[in-house]
Protein backbone atom coordinates (compact mmCIF):
# COMPACT_ATOMS: atom_id res chain seq x y z
CA UNK A 1 0.00 0.00 0.00
CA UNK A 2 0.70 3.66 0.12
CA UNK A 3 1.39 5.76 3.07
CA UNK A 4 2.73 9.37 3.25
CA UNK A 5 2.46 11.23 6.97
CA UNK A 6 3.31 14.68 7.27
CA UNK A 7 2.51 16.77 10.24
CA UNK A 8 -1.03 18.23 9.86
CA UNK A 9 -0.17 22.28 11.44
CA UNK A 10 2.59 24.25 11.94
CA UNK A 11 2.82 27.81 13.22
CA UNK A 12 6.22 29.81 12.72
CA UNK A 13 7.39 33.38 12.86
CA UNK A 14 7.90 35.82 10.19
CA UNK A 15 12.13 35.78 9.47
CA UNK A 16 12.05 32.19 10.92
CA UNK A 17 12.81 28.36 9.77
CA UNK A 18 10.47 26.05 9.62
CA UNK A 19 11.05 22.51 8.53
CA UNK A 20 8.01 20.39 7.30
CA UNK A 21 8.80 16.37 7.51
CA UNK A 22 7.68 13.34 5.13
CA UNK A 23 8.03 9.88 5.78
CA UNK A 24 6.70 7.29 3.36
CA UNK A 25 6.27 3.77 2.56
CA UNK A 26 5.28 3.54 -1.04
CA UNK A 27 4.89 0.21 -3.53
CA UNK A 28 8.14 1.89 -6.06
CA UNK A 29 9.52 4.87 -6.18
CA UNK A 30 10.55 7.44 -8.49
CA UNK A 31 11.05 10.36 -6.82
CA UNK A 32 9.47 13.11 -4.28
CA UNK A 33 7.83 16.21 -4.80
CA UNK A 34 6.68 19.02 -2.62
CA UNK A 35 4.16 21.76 -4.02
CA UNK A 36 2.81 24.55 -2.14
CA UNK A 37 -0.97 25.45 -2.13
CA UNK A 38 -2.86 28.66 -0.98
CA UNK A 39 -6.41 28.06 -0.41
CA UNK A 40 -8.36 27.27 -3.20
CA UNK A 41 -6.09 27.34 -5.62
CA UNK A 42 -3.67 24.92 -7.68
CA UNK A 43 -0.96 23.07 -6.22
CA UNK A 44 2.47 25.03 -7.21
CA UNK A 45 5.42 22.73 -7.77
CA UNK A 46 8.79 23.75 -5.39
CA UNK A 47 10.77 20.79 -5.30
CA UNK A 48 11.67 17.42 -6.90
CA UNK A 49 13.97 14.94 -5.03
CA UNK A 50 15.37 11.51 -7.05
CA UNK A 51 18.50 11.09 -5.42
CA UNK A 52 19.83 11.44 -1.62
CA UNK A 53 20.87 14.72 -0.43
CA UNK A 54 19.76 18.36 -0.19
CA UNK A 55 18.47 20.23 -2.81
CA UNK A 56 18.43 23.96 -2.56
CA UNK A 57 16.42 26.80 -4.53
CA UNK A 58 16.50 29.95 -2.46
CA UNK A 59 14.81 30.12 0.38
CA UNK A 60 13.42 26.57 -0.12
CA UNK A 61 15.21 23.43 0.42
CA UNK A 62 13.99 19.64 0.67
CA UNK A 63 16.14 16.71 1.16
CA UNK A 64 15.45 12.96 0.51
CA UNK A 65 16.76 9.93 2.16
CA UNK A 66 15.60 6.40 0.30
CA UNK A 67 16.49 4.40 2.84
CA UNK A 68 14.43 5.75 5.75
CA UNK A 69 11.93 6.92 3.49
CA UNK A 70 12.34 9.80 4.87
CA UNK A 71 12.00 13.71 3.37
CA UNK A 72 11.51 17.33 4.80
CA UNK A 73 11.56 20.60 2.88
CA UNK A 74 13.27 23.33 5.24
CA UNK A 75 11.79 26.84 4.58
CA UNK A 76 13.70 30.02 5.33
CA UNK A 77 13.39 33.56 6.19
CA UNK A 78 10.00 33.26 6.25
CA UNK A 79 7.06 35.61 4.93
CA UNK A 80 3.87 35.98 5.30
CA UNK A 81 2.88 35.18 1.83
CA UNK A 82 4.48 31.56 2.42
CA UNK A 83 1.26 30.72 4.85
CA UNK A 84 0.01 27.84 2.75
CA UNK A 85 -0.72 24.21 2.71
CA UNK A 86 2.65 22.23 1.90
CA UNK A 87 2.46 18.90 0.15
CA UNK A 88 4.47 15.97 0.04
CA UNK A 89 4.03 13.56 -2.99
CA UNK A 90 5.74 10.37 -4.13
CA UNK A 91 5.93 9.47 -7.67
CA UNK A 92 5.89 5.92 -7.97
CA UNK A 93 4.96 3.06 -10.54
CA UNK A 94 3.27 4.43 -13.38
CA UNK A 95 4.26 8.04 -12.69
CA UNK A 96 1.25 8.32 -10.59
CA UNK A 97 1.32 10.79 -7.51
CA UNK A 98 0.36 9.55 -4.25
CA UNK A 99 0.18 12.46 -1.61
CA UNK A 100 0.25 13.47 2.03
CA UNK A 101 -2.40 15.23 3.84
CA UNK A 102 -0.82 18.21 3.83
CA UNK A 103 0.80 20.63 6.36
CA UNK A 104 -0.87 23.68 7.45
CA UNK A 105 1.57 26.41 7.80
CA UNK A 106 0.67 29.53 9.42
CA UNK A 107 2.97 32.46 9.51
CA UNK A 108 2.63 34.85 11.95
CA UNK A 109 4.03 38.46 12.51
CA UNK B 1 1.39 27.92 -24.01
CA UNK B 2 -1.67 29.02 -21.99
CA UNK B 3 -0.97 26.37 -18.69
CA UNK B 4 -4.21 24.48 -17.78
CA UNK B 5 -7.36 25.34 -17.31
CA UNK B 6 -10.41 23.79 -16.04
CA UNK B 7 -14.65 24.86 -16.15
CA UNK B 8 -16.12 25.51 -14.25
CA UNK B 9 -14.80 26.90 -11.62
CA UNK B 10 -17.13 26.04 -8.94
CA UNK B 11 -20.56 23.92 -9.31
CA UNK B 12 -23.70 23.01 -6.77
CA UNK B 13 -25.39 19.67 -7.72
CA UNK B 14 -27.94 17.74 -5.86
CA UNK B 15 -27.75 13.95 -4.63
CA UNK B 16 -28.27 11.96 -7.60
CA UNK B 17 -27.25 14.06 -9.93
CA UNK B 18 -24.69 13.81 -13.31
CA UNK B 19 -21.97 15.86 -13.53
CA UNK B 20 -19.03 16.82 -16.41
CA UNK B 21 -15.98 18.40 -15.21
CA UNK B 22 -13.73 19.53 -17.76
CA UNK B 23 -9.49 20.30 -18.25
CA UNK B 24 -7.64 21.99 -21.14
CA UNK B 25 -3.82 20.88 -21.29
CA UNK B 26 -1.42 22.54 -21.68
CA UNK B 27 -0.03 22.93 -24.87
CA UNK B 28 1.96 20.20 -26.14
CA UNK B 29 1.16 17.73 -22.91
CA UNK B 30 -0.46 14.35 -23.85
CA UNK B 31 -1.15 12.90 -20.25
CA UNK B 32 -3.59 14.05 -17.87
CA UNK B 33 -4.37 12.91 -14.16
CA UNK B 34 -7.42 13.86 -12.08
CA UNK B 35 -7.71 14.42 -7.97
CA UNK B 36 -10.03 14.61 -5.48
CA UNK B 37 -8.91 16.75 -3.00
CA UNK B 38 -11.78 17.06 -0.01
CA UNK B 39 -11.38 19.90 2.19
CA UNK B 40 -7.98 19.73 4.63
CA UNK B 41 -6.64 16.48 3.15
CA UNK B 42 -4.17 15.81 0.35
CA UNK B 43 -5.55 15.41 -3.31
CA UNK B 44 -6.27 11.68 -4.06
CA UNK B 45 -5.65 10.22 -7.35
CA UNK B 46 -8.53 9.32 -9.27
CA UNK B 47 -7.80 8.08 -12.67
CA UNK B 48 -4.79 8.70 -15.56
CA UNK B 49 -5.45 9.33 -19.30
CA UNK B 50 -2.70 9.01 -21.98
CA UNK B 51 -3.62 9.56 -25.37
CA UNK B 52 -6.94 8.87 -24.84
CA UNK B 53 -6.72 5.58 -23.18
CA UNK B 54 -7.05 5.30 -19.17
CA UNK B 55 -3.81 3.69 -18.11
CA UNK B 56 -4.07 3.74 -14.69
CA UNK B 57 -6.84 4.56 -11.68
CA UNK B 58 -6.99 5.19 -7.96
CA UNK B 59 -9.83 3.63 -5.63
CA UNK B 60 -12.59 4.94 -6.91
CA UNK B 61 -16.25 3.83 -8.13
CA UNK B 62 -16.79 3.02 -11.54
CA UNK B 63 -19.40 6.06 -11.56
CA UNK B 64 -16.14 7.87 -11.98
CA UNK B 65 -15.16 7.85 -15.67
CA UNK B 66 -13.41 9.88 -18.12
CA UNK B 67 -12.65 10.90 -21.41
CA UNK B 68 -9.53 12.14 -23.39
CA UNK B 69 -9.96 14.15 -26.55
CA UNK B 70 -7.42 13.79 -29.95
CA UNK B 71 -6.86 17.79 -28.10
CA UNK B 72 -5.99 16.17 -25.33
CA UNK B 73 -8.76 17.58 -23.45
CA UNK B 74 -10.74 15.81 -21.24
CA UNK B 75 -13.45 15.28 -18.75
CA UNK B 76 -14.22 13.79 -15.84
CA UNK B 77 -17.73 12.39 -15.63
CA UNK B 78 -19.32 11.42 -11.82
CA UNK B 79 -22.96 9.90 -11.75
CA UNK B 80 -25.19 9.13 -8.89
CA UNK B 81 -23.35 12.09 -7.18
CA UNK B 82 -22.84 11.35 -3.15
CA UNK B 83 -22.57 14.04 0.01
CA UNK B 84 -18.81 12.54 0.02
CA UNK B 85 -18.21 13.47 -3.55
CA UNK B 86 -17.98 17.30 -2.76
CA UNK B 87 -14.46 18.30 -2.86
CA UNK B 88 -12.18 20.17 -4.97
CA UNK B 89 -11.14 18.44 -8.33
CA UNK B 90 -7.79 19.13 -9.62
CA UNK B 91 -6.55 18.17 -13.25
CA UNK B 92 -2.24 17.71 -14.01
CA UNK B 93 -1.22 17.39 -17.48
CA UNK B 94 2.28 16.43 -18.48
CA UNK B 95 4.34 14.74 -21.32
CA UNK B 96 4.21 11.17 -21.58
CA UNK B 97 3.20 10.91 -17.89
CA UNK B 98 6.32 12.52 -16.44
CA UNK B 99 5.37 13.32 -12.62
CA UNK B 100 8.89 16.48 -13.27
CA UNK B 101 6.45 18.39 -15.62
CA UNK B 102 3.28 17.90 -13.89
CA UNK B 103 0.88 21.26 -14.24
CA UNK B 104 -1.75 21.78 -12.51
CA UNK B 105 -4.61 23.19 -13.07
CA UNK B 106 -7.10 25.90 -10.24
CA UNK B 107 -9.41 22.80 -9.45
CA UNK B 108 -13.31 22.76 -9.98
CA UNK B 109 -14.68 23.36 -6.52
CA UNK B 110 -17.89 20.96 -6.12
CA UNK B 111 -20.45 21.05 -3.85
CA UNK B 112 -23.23 18.10 -3.03
CA UNK B 113 -26.36 19.04 -1.90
Amino acid sequence: GQNIDQPTEMTATEGAIVQINCTYQTSGFNGLFWYQQHAGEAPTFLSYNVLDGLEEKGRFSSFLSRSKGYSYLLLKELQMKDSASYLCAVEAAGNKLTFGGGTRVLVKP
Amino acid sequence: ETGVTQSPTHLIKTRGQQVTLRCSSQSGHNTVSWYQQALGQGPQFIFQYYREEENGRGNFPPRFSGLQFPNYSSELNVNALELDDSALYLCASSFDGQGYGYTFGSGTRLTVV
